[in-house]
């Protein structure tokens, strides 16, 4: 099957400082990849869809000054945490549609911890 | 509003024994359905999913759910669990579009 890697799995940072996660589709092309936050025991929370070569949509109240997407190829998208603050600190996962499976399809990453101090 | 509902935050249950972890959702004229697990310090990984047709749909590790429209309901069974089976559980509907709204989610805890 697909599959999505995400770079780092964990991170721990100072507070104010920035923090850049990727996300990449290993062995397709995905022109629309998505990102979720989950803090502890809860549900994943769609943050934003990110479409290769154009801007992001993000979800209603999420900042997208704070929360910067990038999908420049293909097979790339990042999302950068600009200062960080401890309510930052969370549980990161991105997913990506196959553009030749059915839309509805989502494979996900692995996640990326952050631990802001 | 469109919502997902697993009324289970928990659910413990022995190994060998049946369990069925349930899901609801608000009614739609088109809608997908997934069941997705979640190991500890882990992504999402697909169980199954309803698309069309055959409402008893099968998945992998021996899990199956059943789409049933006029319950609004895709609960998720197996009929004998283990102890590898313990995880989070996500149901997740998309109405006709490409997000996806996922339920808080169920802990299903096997226990020997």
């Amino acid at each position: 099957g697909a599959v999505v890697s995400q770079h780092p799995s964990w991170v721990i940072c100072k507070s104010g400082t920035s923090v850049k996660i990727e996300c990449r589709s290993l062995d397709f092309q995905a022109t629309t990849m998505f990102w979720y936050r989950q803090f502890p025991k809860q549900s994943l929370m769609l943050m934003a869809t990110s479409n290769e070569g154009s801007k992001a949509t993000y979800e209603q109240g999420v900042e997208k000054d704070k929360f910067l997407i990038n999908h420049a190829s293909l097979t790339l998208s990042t999302l950068t945490v600009t200062s960080a603050h401890p309510e930052d600190s969370s549980f990161y996962i991105c997913s990506a549609r196959d553009p030749a499976g059915r839309k509805e399809t989502q494979y996900f990453g692995p996640g990326t911890r952050l631990l802001v101090l | 509003a469109q919502s997902v509902t697993q009324l289970d935050s928990q659910v413990p249950v022995f190994e060998e024994a049946p369990v069925e972890l349930r899901c609801n959702y608000s009614s739609s004229v088109s809608v997908y359905l997934f069941w997705y697990v979640q190991y500890p310090n882990q992504g999402l990984q697909l169980l199954l999913k309803y698309l069309s047709g055959s409402t008893l749909v099968k998945g992998i590790n021996g899990f199956e759910a059943e789409f049933n429209k006029s319950q609004t309901s895709f609960h998720l069974r197996k009929p004998s669990v283990h102890i590898s089976d313990t995880a989070e559980y996500f149901c997740a509907v998309s109405y006709n579009t490409d997000k996806l709204i996922f339920g808080t989610g169920t802990r299903l805890q096997v226990f020997p």
